[in-house]
């Protein structure tokens, strides 16, 4: 099975640079996904990792140790609207892939 | 294109009765995977259809149960209702089971009263 940890809270400053930090336990691994999610909304995709390294998407970069079982989301010049929950999600590696989330990291963004 | 849709979106019921939630996938999009989410919690798996047929399931009792249709659209019932069953359902499409991005629709927020 699959054990996702993720910190529950960060507070960060608009701005700044934020870092939310996701540990996984696998019995098989299939990439891993950061979803942004706003309260009372659906998650929104956000990045995905199969390989290990960096991802940069604009403001957003994922990075990725397999061998570790480490991933952290970067979110650089932080704006309001990016108070949200962010979700960590691993794939396993099984015909189907289900995907097992962590409970979400939820970040507050102040002026 | 419309994204993932999901009907109804509030929906409320009473203990023992059944429900039934409906996803439209993406355009494109072949595979369906149907989540629960209680608050405070991250999304939980239910299971996944792909080619109409349910491909994997999670730690969910027999009282759920799904569907897909040749369209690539789903279904979700739930049968005998309880209390515990009161949460947000999500339903996320995919172009195969090993897609690099998934979709999800805005839930059904569903209350067992």
């Amino acid at each position: 099975g699959q054990n996702i940890d993720q910190p529950t809270e960060m507070t960060a400053t608009e701005g700044a640079i934020v870092q939310i930090n996701c540990t996984y336990q696998t019995s098989g691994f299939n990439g891993l996904f950061w979803y942004q999610q706003h309260a009372g909304e659906a998650p929104t995709f956000l990045s995905y990792n199969v390989l290990d390294g960096l991802e940069e998407k604009g403001r957003f970069s994922s990075f990725l140790s397999r061998s570790k079982g480490y991933s952290y989301l970067l979110l650089k010049e932080l704006q309001m609207k990016d108070s949200a929950s962010y979700l960590c999600a691993v794939r396993d590696n099984t015909n189907a892939g289900k995907s097992t989330f962590g409970d979400g990291t939820t970040l507050t963004v102040k002026p | 294109d419309a994204g993932v849709t999901q009907s109804p979106t509030h929906l409320i019921k009473t203990r023992g009765q059944q429900v039934t939630l409906r996803c439209s996938p993406k355009s494109g999009h072949d595979t369906v995977s149907w989540y629960q989410q209680a608050l405070g919690q991250g999304p939980q798996f239910i299971f996944q259809y792909y080619e109409e047929e349910e491909r994997q399931r999670g730690n969910f009792p027999d009282r759920f149960s799904g569907h897909q249709f040749p369209n690539y659209s789903s279904e979700l019932n739930v049968n005998a209702l309880l209390l515990g069953d009161s949460a947000l359902y999500l339903c996320a499409s995919s172009r195969g089971t090993s897609s690099s991005e998934a979709f999800f629709g805005q839930g059904t927020r569903l209350t067992v009263v």
